[in-house]
């Protein structure tokens, strides 16, 4: 079976500071990799996500991750962080099966 | 367009009673999926479809639940004789459905706060 782990449960850091959030799956086969957000008070919405190609995706406001196929990671990466990036964020896969599988998300607190 | 729309948004019962969530999709996509969030917890991923099948319902919680879709738009997720621990948060969403295979970007709903008593 398909999971997702996320490290960090909560991140609290000062804006300006660069962020990592780190995202690993199980999953043997083929998959498509998303990491998603929900800003207080909002719907889930799409941040970004690899498909196939350059491992190296970019998203909205900033973010990136890398698809490290060897490490079975996509890490996400913002380098100076907001306090409007205060939310939840969720890795998500999906595999061709059609099972979508999330994480437990991290909470990321920015203190102005 | 229109987004993934929910209803009721917010959903008081007393324990044993049945329940009705209604999900509205984006018109035309053909993949929609019902996850659960508890509180402080992940999504709990529970069914989805694919156009009115549902391939997998491996991650209902019981056969309390279930769930349908007709016309391949509309779904309602019925749970039975409600307990206290399916007290969460509800969310539906609606995506494509690749032609290679896979998904696309799921878009989500409001969700349904159910709080049973």
């Amino acid at each position: 079976a398909q999971s997702v782990s996320q490290h960090n449960h909560h991140v609290i850091l000062s804006e300006a500071a660069s962020l990592e959030l780190g995202c690993n799956y199980s999953y043997g086969g083929t998959v498509n990799l998303f990491w998603y957000v929900q800003y207080p008070g909002q719907h889930l919405q799409l941040l970004l996500k690899y498909f196939s190609g350059d491992p190296l995706v970019k998203g909205i406001k900033g973010f990136e991750a890398e698809f490290i196929k060897s490490k079975f990671s996509f890490n996400l990466r913002k380098p100076s962080v907001q306090w409007s990036d205060t939310a939840e964020y969720f890795c998500a896969v999906n595999t061709n099966a059609g099972k979508s599988t999330f994480g437990d998300g991290t909470t990321l607190t920015v203190k102005p | 367009g229109a987004g993934v729309s929910q209803s009721p948004s917010n959903k008081v019962t007393e324990k044993g009673k049945d329940v009705e969530l209604r999900c509205d999709p984006i018109s035309g996509h053909t993949a929609l999926y019902w996850y659960r969030q508890s509180l402080g917890q992940g999504l709990e991923f529970l069914i989805y479809f694919q156009g009115n099948s549902a391939p997998d319902k491996s991650g209902l919680p019981s056969d309390r639940f279930s769930a349908e879709r007709t016309g391949g738009s509309v779904s309602t997720l019925t749970i039975q004789r409600t307990q206290q621990e399916d007290s969460a948060v509800y969310l539906c969403a609606s995506s494509f459905i690749l032609s290679a295979g896979g998904w696309e970007t799921q878009y989500f709903g409001p969700g349904t706060r159910l709080l049973v008593l």
